[in-house]
C-alpha cells in the first residue's frame, strides 16, 4: 500500500483554468506538507498543516490555497494558472506537529504543466 | 536566511568505489539534517537523519556525518552500485522555522 498518495500524477492545462492536486496518507500521521520543487530541481516548502490546521504558510501566491477535510488528506486548489505554477508538486507527512524530530514521508509527485 | 548547497552537482563513478557527498548550510542554529534520494520522475525516500545534538547515522553501506559548527554534513556511500544512481538532496530542519531548507542534490551516476 502506498504511503502517500497523489493525484493526478501529470496535469496538463492552459493559463487560467483553475485545478486541484488531491493527497492523501495511511500512516496516521498527524502533519503534511506541500512542496514545490521548480525546473531548477530546488524543492521549497509552501503549507504545512497540523491536525487540518495551517501551520506554515510561506510566501505563496493566494492564487494556491490548501484545504484539510481531515487530518489524512490535504489538497491543493490552484486558481487562474500561471505559466511559472509548472513545476513538481509534492505531497509530505510526518507524525510530529512541525517535523523536527520526525522522518518525513514524501508522495510521488504531481507533474504540472501550464500551456 | 537558511541556505544550502551540495557540491558537487553531479557525480559520475564506476561500480564499486567509494564515494562522498557534501552538503553545506549557511546557519548552525539547526534542530536536524536529513538526507533524501530523489529518483527521476519519483518522490523523495528519506535516508538518514541526523538530530542537531548527534555526530553522525549508519544504514547498511550509508554513513552520515554532521559537523554543525562549521555547518558541514557529508554522505558517505560504500561499495557503490548501479542502484544507487540517483539525486541525493540534503536538508536541515532550521531552529527557528518550522520547515526543511533543502539543498539543490548531487546527482550521481553509477556505472557498471
Amino acid at each position: 500500500d502506498t504511503a502517500v498518495s497523489q493525484t493526478p500524477k501529470y496535469l496538463v492545462t492552459q493559463m487560467g483554468n483553475d485545478k486541484s492536486i488531491k493527497c492523501e496518507q495511511n500512516l496516521g500521521h498527524d502533519t503534511m506538507y506541500w512542496y514545490k520543487q521548480d525546473s531548477k530541481k530546488f524543492l521549497k516548502i509552501m503549507f504545512s498543516y497540523n491536525n487540518k490546521e495551517l501551520i506554515i504558510n510561506e510566501t505563496v501566491p493566494n492564487r494556491f490555497s490548501p484545504k484539510s477535510p481531515d487530518k489524512a488528506h490535504l489538497n491543493l486548489h490552484i486558481n487562474s494558472l500561471e505559466l511559472g505554477d509548472s513545476a513538481v508538486y509534492f505531497c509530505a507527512s510526518s507524525q510530529g506537529p512541525s517535523g523536527a524530530e520526525e522522518t518525513q514521508y514524501f508522495g510521488p509527485g504531481t507533474r504540472l504543466l501550464v500551456l | 536566511k537558511q541556505e544550502v548547497t551540495q557540491i558537487p552537482a553531479a557525480l559520475s563513478v564506476p561500480e564499486g568505489e567509494n564515494l562522498v557527498l557534501n552538503c553545506s548550510f549557511t546557519d548552525s542554529a539547526i534542530y536536524n539534517l536529513q538526507w533524501f534520494r530523489q529518483d527521476p520522475g519519483k518522490g523523495l525516500t528519506s535516508l538518514l537523519l541526523i538530530q542537531s545534538s548527534q555526530r553522525e547515522q549508519t544504514s547498511g553501506r550509508l554513513n552520515a556525518s554532521l559537523d554543525k559548527s562549521s555547518g558541514r554534513s557529508t554522505l558517505y556511500i560504500a561499495a557503490s552500485q548501479p542502484g544507487d544512481s540517483a539525486t541525493y538532496l540534503c536538508a536541515v530542519f532550521a531552529n527557528y522555522g518550522q520547515n526543511f531548507v533543502f539543498g539543490p542534490g548531487t546527482r550521481l551516476s553509477v556505472l557498471p
